[in-house]
């Protein structure tokens, strides 16, 4: 149990519409990266955010964007799905070196 | 470029020793880690080692780093069941810490 957590746990959605998923980072993590792990596939690196601010980004569109609260807390919004977005979202937060996942959120667009 | 590899399938008597194998390509990564991935859930962080150490033992876990052919691996001894999961080696690249992974090592355990 990493005391990360992730909402919702499954979603369904159809092309074209936009999407919102949370995290909780484990308390105290001032650093929290989403990942996008396609079936088969390890995980990619969707973006950073430290302190609020975005800190480094993948090789993904514009359309995937994020938001860190002051709570450390955030959120990942993918607009315009596409069905190759279908896939589990995984949330790390960490505060130093070590990168602790929640559960995911399985992202399926239909 | 960031790049690691793995091999796709291991499979191992339960009891004997599972040894996963990595290689990377960005010399840089100041730290390296092993994940775990049961089916349907997220990664769990198994273990890590920093760049300058060659071994690093915990418990039934031992991560060899051998940086001139930029190679990883995890032993895990005495194998069992609940060891079945896909294993990710995963390098730090840029300087914000971002995770760069493998596409992960299925291990099966068998009676």
């Amino acid at each position: 149990e990493t005391g990360v957590t992730q909402s919702p746990t499954h979603l369904i959605k159809t092309r074209g519409q936009q999407v919102t998923l949370r995290c909780s980072s484990q308390s105290g993590h001032n650093t929290v990266s989403w990942y996008q792990q396609a079936l088969g596939q390890g995980p990619q690196f969707i973006f950073q955010y430290y302190r609020e601010e975005e800190n480094g980004r993948g090789n993904f569109p514009p359309r995937f964007s994020g938001l860190q609260f002051p709570n450390y807390s955030s959120e990942l919004n993918v607009n315009a799905l596409e069905l190759d977005d279908s896939a589990l979202y995984l949330c790390a937060s960490s505060l130093g070196y070590e990168q602790f996942f929640g559960p995911g959120t399985r992202l399926t667009v239909l | 470029g960031e790049d690691v590899e793995q091999s796709l399938f291991l499979s191992v008597r339960e009891g004997d020793s599972s040894v996963i194998n990595c290689t990377y390509t960005d010399s840089s990564s100041t730290y390296l880690y092993w994940y775990k991935q049961e089916p349907g859930a997220g990664l769990q962080l198994l273990t890590y080692i920093f760049s300058n150490m060659d071994m690093k033992q915990d418990q039934r876990l031992t991560v060899l780093l051998n940086k001139k052919d930029k190679h990883l691996s995890l032993r895990i001894a005495d194998t069992q069941t609940g060891d079945s999961a896909i294993y990710f080696c995963a390098g730090v690249s840029g300087g914000y810490n971002k995770l760069i992974f493998g596409a992960g090592t299925r291990l099966a355990v068998h009676p």
